[in-house]
């Protein structure tokens, strides 16, 4: 059964930084694409970013809104997906998921997500 | 930009009752390699989303034959067939040329 468990959420001041880590299971982590996906209360989902696995050189695709701010990591050998977040705004207050390609689209498979709260 | 519009915003639906949900996009859809690259995820009461289609008109793995979806490049729309309880939630459409969603529809039930 494919399990991800994203950690490292909470309350951080604008202007500050945090890393969501996401540890994956029952599936062949270094096989697949990663993503991470946000969900502001009561709105759509919004891709963040996705990196690519060893075969394709672990190359990575952001979302304007964040590109420069935020960075997408894994380890292969932990099977963790990570996402740096920097210089964070109240506008970033979300809930934030990791999702795995299951061979169906980038999205196949999603964690349970984690909230991030950017406030004074 | 591409852009998802989906309607209706809510839809409610008595159980055995079909119900359908129309995303229209901006720009087609077509990719170069002849893929559709419309999704559907359904969001249930605080759950995260979960894949239903995939390229437009493919069934994910382990969801029930009463959803379909069809389309043309542009225009699309996810069938329930015999609404049941459980597929309350909030209906989003997806493309992956530029990975953006729909704003939603919600499903309830009368």
């Amino acid at each position: 059964e494919v399990k991800l468990l994203e950690s490292g959420g909470g309350l951080v001041q604008p202007g500050g930084s945090l890393r969501l880590s996401c540890a994956a299971s029952g599936f062949t982590f270094a096989d697949f694409y990663m993503s991470w996906i946000r969900q502001s209360p009561g709105k759509a989902p919004e891709w963040l970013s996705f990196i690519r696995n060893k075969a394709n050189s672990y190359t990575t695709e952001y979302n304007p809104s964040v590109k420069g701010r935020f960075t997408i990591s894994r380890d292969d050998t932990q099977n963790v997906l990570y996402l740096q977040m920097n210089t964070l705004r109240a506008e970033d207050t979300a809930i934030y998921y990791c999702a795995s390609d299951g061979g169906y689209s980038l999205f196949d498979y999603w964690g349970q997500g984690v909230m991030v709260t950017v406030s004074s | 930009d591409i852009v998802l519009t989906q309607a209706p915003l809510s839809v409610s639906v008595t159980p055995g009752e079909s119900a359908s949900i129309s995303c229209r996009s901006s720009k087609s859809l077509l990719s170069s390699k002849g893929i559709t690259s419309l999704y559907w995820y359904l969001q249930k009461p605080g759950k995260s989303p979960q894949l239903l289609i995939y390229r437009m008109s493919n069934l994910a793995s382990g969801v029930p034959d009463r959803f379909s979806g069809s389309g043309s490049e542009t225009d699309f729309t996810l069938k329930i067939s015999k609404v049941e309880t459980e597929d309350v939630g909030v209906y989003y459409c997806a493309q992956f040329l530029e990975f953006t969603f729909g704003s939603g529809t919600k499903l309830e039930i009368k």
